[in-house]
Protein backbone atom coordinates (compact mmCIF):
# COMPACT_ATOMS: atom_id res chain seq x y z
CA UNK A 1 0.00 0.00 0.00
CA UNK A 2 1.22 3.35 -0.45
CA UNK A 3 1.80 5.78 1.67
CA UNK A 4 -0.40 8.42 0.37
CA UNK A 5 -3.00 7.74 -1.87
CA UNK A 6 -5.07 10.13 -4.14
CA UNK A 7 -7.70 8.98 -6.63
CA UNK A 8 -6.17 8.46 -9.88
CA UNK A 9 -8.80 11.26 -10.97
CA UNK A 10 -8.99 13.19 -13.61
CA UNK A 11 -11.59 15.50 -12.03
CA UNK A 12 -13.71 17.73 -14.68
CA UNK A 13 -16.63 19.90 -12.52
CA UNK A 14 -18.61 23.05 -13.80
CA UNK A 15 -17.76 26.64 -13.00
CA UNK A 16 -19.30 27.26 -10.13
CA UNK A 17 -19.48 23.79 -8.23
CA UNK A 18 -17.86 22.32 -5.71
CA UNK A 19 -14.61 20.35 -6.26
CA UNK A 20 -14.00 17.40 -3.70
CA UNK A 21 -10.54 16.08 -4.07
CA UNK A 22 -9.57 13.13 -1.16
CA UNK A 23 -6.54 11.50 -0.20
CA UNK A 24 -6.01 8.58 2.50
CA UNK A 25 -2.75 7.78 4.13
CA UNK A 26 -0.99 4.66 5.67
CA UNK A 27 0.92 6.18 8.86
CA UNK A 28 -1.77 6.36 11.60
CA UNK A 29 1.43 8.65 13.25
CA UNK A 30 1.53 10.95 10.81
CA UNK A 31 1.02 14.73 12.23
CA UNK A 32 0.70 17.11 9.44
CA UNK A 33 -1.26 17.35 6.03
CA UNK A 34 -0.50 19.68 3.31
CA UNK A 35 -2.28 20.18 0.19
CA UNK A 36 -0.41 21.71 -2.38
CA UNK A 37 -1.08 23.18 -6.21
CA UNK A 38 1.03 22.30 -9.08
CA UNK A 39 0.31 23.82 -12.50
CA UNK A 40 1.07 22.60 -15.84
CA UNK A 41 5.00 23.02 -16.56
CA UNK A 42 4.93 24.94 -12.71
CA UNK A 43 6.59 24.01 -9.24
CA UNK A 44 4.04 23.07 -6.49
CA UNK A 45 2.81 25.76 -4.35
CA UNK A 46 0.78 25.48 -0.87
CA UNK A 47 -2.52 25.92 -0.82
CA UNK A 48 -3.77 24.72 3.20
CA UNK A 49 -1.68 23.05 5.93
CA UNK A 50 -3.92 21.01 8.93
CA UNK A 51 -2.59 19.21 12.15
CA UNK A 52 -6.23 18.78 13.51
CA UNK A 53 -9.01 16.91 13.41
CA UNK A 54 -11.96 18.70 11.99
CA UNK A 55 -12.19 21.40 8.87
CA UNK A 56 -10.43 24.55 8.21
CA UNK A 57 -11.47 26.92 6.19
CA UNK A 58 -9.13 29.64 3.96
CA UNK A 59 -11.46 31.36 1.33
CA UNK A 60 -13.27 29.27 -1.07
CA UNK A 61 -10.99 25.81 0.50
CA UNK A 62 -11.56 24.46 3.07
CA UNK A 63 -9.47 20.94 4.33
CA UNK A 64 -10.59 18.16 6.34
CA UNK A 65 -9.20 16.01 8.52
CA UNK A 66 -10.37 12.54 9.89
CA UNK A 67 -7.22 10.76 12.01
CA UNK A 68 -9.33 7.79 13.22
CA UNK A 69 -10.22 7.47 9.54
CA UNK A 70 -6.53 8.37 8.26
CA UNK A 71 -8.41 10.59 5.67
CA UNK A 72 -7.73 14.25 4.60
CA UNK A 73 -9.49 15.93 1.78
CA UNK A 74 -9.52 19.70 0.07
CA UNK A 75 -13.14 21.56 -0.73
CA UNK A 76 -12.78 23.98 -3.64
CA UNK A 77 -16.25 25.87 -3.01
CA UNK A 78 -17.16 28.41 -6.47
CA UNK A 79 -14.81 26.07 -8.71
CA UNK A 80 -12.86 28.55 -11.31
CA UNK A 81 -11.17 28.15 -14.21
CA UNK A 82 -8.15 29.45 -12.64
CA UNK A 83 -8.52 26.14 -10.06
CA UNK A 84 -7.39 23.64 -12.95
CA UNK A 85 -4.83 22.43 -11.69
CA UNK A 86 -3.13 19.43 -10.20
CA UNK A 87 -3.45 18.94 -6.48
CA UNK A 88 -0.66 17.03 -4.34
CA UNK A 89 -1.93 15.64 -1.02
CA UNK A 90 1.16 15.57 1.23
CA UNK A 91 1.89 14.14 4.26
CA UNK A 92 4.90 14.60 7.10
CA UNK A 93 5.28 10.74 8.61
CA UNK A 94 7.76 12.82 10.70
CA UNK A 95 6.03 14.98 12.79
CA UNK A 96 9.68 16.75 12.47
CA UNK A 97 8.39 19.18 10.25
CA UNK A 98 11.51 17.69 7.94
CA UNK A 99 9.73 15.15 5.15
CA UNK A 100 7.01 15.37 3.15
CA UNK A 101 5.26 12.44 1.76
CA UNK A 102 3.35 13.08 -1.62
CA UNK A 103 0.69 11.46 -3.40
CA UNK A 104 0.40 11.19 -7.10
CA UNK A 105 -1.85 13.97 -7.55
CA UNK A 106 -5.07 14.46 -8.72
CA UNK A 107 -5.52 16.81 -11.96
CA UNK A 108 -8.84 18.96 -11.45
CA UNK A 109 -10.34 20.79 -14.54
CA UNK A 110 -12.96 23.51 -14.33
CA UNK A 111 -15.20 23.84 -17.35
CA UNK A 112 -16.13 27.42 -18.12
CA UNK B 1 17.06 36.04 -3.44
CA UNK B 2 13.12 36.29 -3.51
CA UNK B 3 12.33 32.91 -4.46
CA UNK B 4 14.24 29.43 -4.60
CA UNK B 5 16.55 29.54 -7.53
CA UNK B 6 17.16 26.36 -9.26
CA UNK B 7 19.53 25.92 -12.54
CA UNK B 8 19.94 24.78 -15.07
CA UNK B 9 16.29 25.07 -15.39
CA UNK B 10 17.16 21.84 -18.80
CA UNK B 11 20.27 19.83 -18.91
CA UNK B 12 20.10 17.08 -21.62
CA UNK B 13 22.79 14.45 -21.14
CA UNK B 14 23.77 10.97 -22.23
CA UNK B 15 23.82 7.94 -20.37
CA UNK B 16 26.80 7.42 -18.32
CA UNK B 17 27.52 11.25 -18.03
CA UNK B 18 27.65 12.91 -14.70
CA UNK B 19 25.94 16.07 -14.00
CA UNK B 20 25.14 18.78 -11.37
CA UNK B 21 21.98 20.58 -10.32
CA UNK B 22 22.10 23.91 -8.44
CA UNK B 23 19.97 25.28 -5.77
CA UNK B 24 19.95 28.36 -4.46
CA UNK B 25 17.15 28.76 -1.49
CA UNK B 26 15.26 31.86 -0.05
CA UNK B 27 17.44 34.22 1.95
CA UNK B 28 17.58 33.01 5.69
CA UNK B 29 16.24 29.17 5.05
CA UNK B 30 17.88 26.77 6.93
CA UNK B 31 16.31 23.71 5.70
CA UNK B 32 17.21 22.40 1.94
CA UNK B 33 14.84 19.65 0.41
CA UNK B 34 15.95 17.90 -2.97
CA UNK B 35 12.47 16.07 -5.01
CA UNK B 36 12.09 14.07 -7.67
CA UNK B 37 9.08 14.52 -9.76
CA UNK B 38 8.74 12.12 -12.68
CA UNK B 39 5.74 12.93 -14.64
CA UNK B 40 2.52 11.73 -13.44
CA UNK B 41 3.64 11.41 -10.15
CA UNK B 42 3.86 13.70 -7.27
CA UNK B 43 7.61 14.90 -5.91
CA UNK B 44 9.43 12.08 -4.08
CA UNK B 45 11.51 12.88 -1.61
CA UNK B 46 15.44 12.40 -1.67
CA UNK B 47 17.77 14.60 0.59
CA UNK B 48 16.90 17.17 3.25
CA UNK B 49 19.65 19.17 4.63
CA UNK B 50 19.49 20.99 7.98
CA UNK B 51 22.48 23.85 7.49
CA UNK B 52 25.40 22.39 6.25
CA UNK B 53 24.55 18.33 7.38
CA UNK B 54 22.35 16.05 5.50
CA UNK B 55 19.75 15.53 8.50
CA UNK B 56 17.84 12.48 6.23
CA UNK B 57 19.34 11.24 2.81
CA UNK B 58 16.96 8.20 3.33
CA UNK B 59 15.28 9.08 0.05
CA UNK B 60 18.79 8.72 -2.27
CA UNK B 61 18.54 6.17 -4.68
CA UNK B 62 21.67 4.92 -4.95
CA UNK B 63 25.48 6.00 -4.59
CA UNK B 64 24.93 7.50 -7.85
CA UNK B 65 23.47 10.24 -6.47
CA UNK B 66 25.05 12.82 -3.40
CA UNK B 67 24.21 16.13 -2.46
CA UNK B 68 26.63 18.95 -0.66
CA UNK B 69 25.61 22.36 0.98
CA UNK B 70 28.93 23.27 1.78
CA UNK B 71 27.91 26.29 3.37
CA UNK B 72 24.51 26.31 4.71
CA UNK B 73 23.11 27.80 1.59
CA UNK B 74 23.11 27.03 -1.91
CA UNK B 75 22.99 22.99 -2.57
CA UNK B 76 24.05 21.07 -5.61
CA UNK B 77 22.95 17.56 -6.62
CA UNK B 78 25.15 15.40 -8.31
CA UNK B 79 24.68 12.05 -10.03
CA UNK B 80 27.01 10.11 -11.16
CA UNK B 81 26.73 7.42 -14.74
CA UNK B 82 23.36 8.79 -15.43
CA UNK B 83 21.05 6.45 -16.53
CA UNK B 84 17.97 6.89 -18.45
CA UNK B 85 15.77 6.20 -15.60
CA UNK B 86 17.37 9.64 -13.74
CA UNK B 87 15.21 11.69 -16.68
CA UNK B 88 12.92 13.25 -14.04
CA UNK B 89 12.31 17.40 -12.94
CA UNK B 90 14.45 17.66 -10.03
CA UNK B 91 12.58 20.05 -7.65
CA UNK B 92 14.72 21.99 -4.73
CA UNK B 93 12.69 23.19 -1.97
CA UNK B 94 13.26 25.11 1.34
CA UNK B 95 11.37 25.87 4.43
CA UNK B 96 12.32 28.17 7.96
CA UNK B 97 14.42 25.97 10.52
CA UNK B 98 11.58 22.68 11.34
CA UNK B 99 12.09 22.98 14.45
CA UNK B 100 10.84 26.96 15.10
CA UNK B 101 7.41 26.69 16.66
CA UNK B 102 6.04 29.27 14.15
CA UNK B 103 7.66 27.19 10.82
CA UNK B 104 4.22 25.76 9.32
CA UNK B 105 6.30 23.38 7.78
CA UNK B 106 5.38 24.86 4.40
CA UNK B 107 7.84 24.39 1.48
CA UNK B 108 8.65 26.86 -0.90
CA UNK B 109 9.92 25.46 -4.02
CA UNK B 110 11.88 26.19 -6.82
CA UNK B 111 10.82 25.88 -10.59
CA UNK B 112 12.92 22.94 -11.06
CA UNK B 113 15.71 21.85 -13.43
CA UNK B 114 14.54 19.00 -16.03
CA UNK B 115 16.97 16.28 -16.36
CA UNK B 116 16.90 14.23 -19.41
CA UNK B 117 19.31 11.40 -20.09
CA UNK B 118 19.26 10.36 -23.87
Amino acid sequence: QKEVEQNSGPLSVPEGAIASLNCTYSDRGSQSFFWYRQYSGKSPELIMFIYSNGDKEDGRFTAQLNKASQYVSLLIRDSQPSDSATYLCAVDITGANSKLTFGKGITLSVRP
Amino acid sequence: GAGVSQTPSNKVTEKGKYVELRCDPISGHTALYWYRQSLGQGPEFLIYFQGTGAADDSGLPNDRFFAVRPEGSVSTLKIQRTERGDSAVYLCASSHNPSDYSNTGELFFGEGSRLTVL
